[in-house]
């Protein structure tokens, strides 16, 4: 069973600060790595994606991943308490199929 | 461009019936794929079409099943629905036609079986 974990939270964190965003996979294989924001009662929107190891930058989200580790993280720089929803990490194989881990809720307060 | 649109958005159906949910991809993807959310499952993957060939498909019983036309819209069909049918079933689609690239949602279809 190809495993992606993330912490569920709630992650809380004041308005302006950096939200950090956590996600280990099992599958050594994976190849394509994204990140998804799901406000509440909404569909996930892709906010990031990445496919090699290292860091990418994409305004105030940088995403990092470490395939020796099998982990993949989201930064969040200035949070605006817009950035709270649930975040979803989904990892991407050769199998079309993405899997899912079950989203960190981030609440920013302001 | 147009995004990824679902029909219908809400549904109210009765253990036993079935179910046909239609989805139309972003103008020139042609990989579509097909997930059920719940609260306690998270986002499970249940089937990939890609030039109207399941390409994949997920541990979901035999209930489930979809087709990709030639125009690449989507459609799925729920039969003998449970309650544990209920759910948001989300579609998706891709302009990658290899591998597992970046994936775009529509709105979804949130289903109840009563």
């Amino acid at each position: 069973q190809k495993e992606v974990e993330q912490n569920s939270g709630p992650l809380s964190v004041p308005e302006g600060a950096i939200a950090s965003l956590n996600c280990t996979y099992s599958d050594r294989g994976s190849q394509s790595f994204f990140w998804y924001r799901q406000y509440s009662g909404k569909s996930p929107e892709l906010i990031m994606s990445i496919y090699s190891n290292g860091d990418k930058e994409d305004g105030r989200f940088t995403a990092q991943l470490n395939k020796a580790s099998q982990y993949v993280s989201l930064l969040i720089r200035d949070s605006q308490p817009s950035d709270s929803a649930t975040y979803l990490c989904a990892v991407g194989g050769s199998g079309y199929a993405l899997n899912f881990g079950k989203g960190t809720s981030l609440l920013v307060t302001p | 461009k147009a995004g990824v649109t679902q029909t219908p958005r809400y549904l109210i159906k009765t253990r036993g019936q079935q179910v046909t949910l239609s989805c139309s991809p972003i103008s020139g993807h042609r990989s579509v794929s097909w997930y059920q959310q719940t609260p306690g499952q998270g986002l499970q993957f249940l089937f990939e079409y890609f030039s109207e060939t399941q390409r994949n498909k997920g541990n979901f019983p035999g209930r489930f099943s979809g087709r990709q036309f030639s125009n690449s819209r989507s459609e799925m069909n729920v039969s003998t629905l449970e309650l544990g049918d209920s759910a948001l079933y989300l579609c998706a689609s891709s302009a990658t036609g290899t591998g597992s690239g970046e994936q775009y949602f529509g709105p979804g279809t949130r289903l109840t079986v009563t």
